[in-house]
């Protein structure tokens, strides 16, 4: 398998469920992202983890809650979330200074 | 003000013609500029990276970019209908930790 994989491509869950986002990318890069992205809105960095070790929490609710294990793998935990949280996530790796190549994204419905 | 700027469109140009997207963005320590495209649903992909000053081309797409400016655009010549999407300009300052900014992205439509 290669490039950026996530599961799971869909996810409805409700507001008292805990859940978890998961990403895996096989390119051997050394940074990973989490994105959000809700309809009409641009793209909203989440957290970045740059040799494992988280670099940027953009201001994003507790309720969020990444896992970075190694360098492969990348997790959103998720609980308590509100509907305005729903979105497609996306999950992204990148060498440093090189492009980001982005998974398929998680869309996710909180009802 | 924004990391990175975007006009949001939409912006429609006839099949054939040149689709010309802009992008500026705010901070001078920005090292390495992307372009990429995405489809409704879809995740963004790579079109087109540029580090330095200048003109870059690759097929139908030339890169370009003017850092005393800070401007970044894509030209897109003989535009086809399978072009219209949403085109994302992107920033990455790598060297506070690999951190990639996104436009609000720019919706081309070519019309046949």
């Amino acid at each position: 398998e290669t490039g950026v994989t996530q599961t799971p491509r869909h996810l409805v869950m409700g507001m008292t469920n805990k859940k978890s986002l998961k990403c895996e990318q096989h390119l051997g890069h050394n940074a990973m992202y989490w994105y959000k992205q809700s309809a009409k809105k641009p793209l909203e960095l989440m957290f970045v983890y740059s040799l494992e070790e988280r670099v940027e929490n953009n201001s994003v609710p507790s309720r969020f809650s990444p896992e970075c294990p190694n360098s492969s793998h990348l997790f959103l935990h998720l609980h308590t979330l509100q509907p305005e949280d729903s979105a497609l996530y996306l999950c992204a790796s990148s060498q440093e200074g090189g492009e980001a190549f982005f998974g398929q994204g998680t869309r996710l419905t909180v009802v | 003000q924004k990391e990175v700027e975007q006009n949001s469109g939409p912006l429609s140009v006839p099949e054939g013609a040149i689709a010309s997207l802009n992008c500026t963005y705010s901070d001078r320590g920005s090292q390495s500029f992307f372009w990429y495209r995405q489809y409704s649903g879809k995740s963004p992909e790579l079109i087109m990276f540029i580090y330095s000053n200048g003109d870059k081309e690759d097929g139908r797409f030339t890169a370009q970019l003017n850092k005393a400016s800070q401007y970044v655009s894509l030209l897109i010549r003989d535009s086809q209908p399978s072009d219209s999407a949403t085109y994302l300009c992107a920033v990455n300052r790598w060297y506070t930790g690999n951190q990639f900014y996104f436009g609000t992205g720019t919706s081309l439509t070519v019309i046949p």
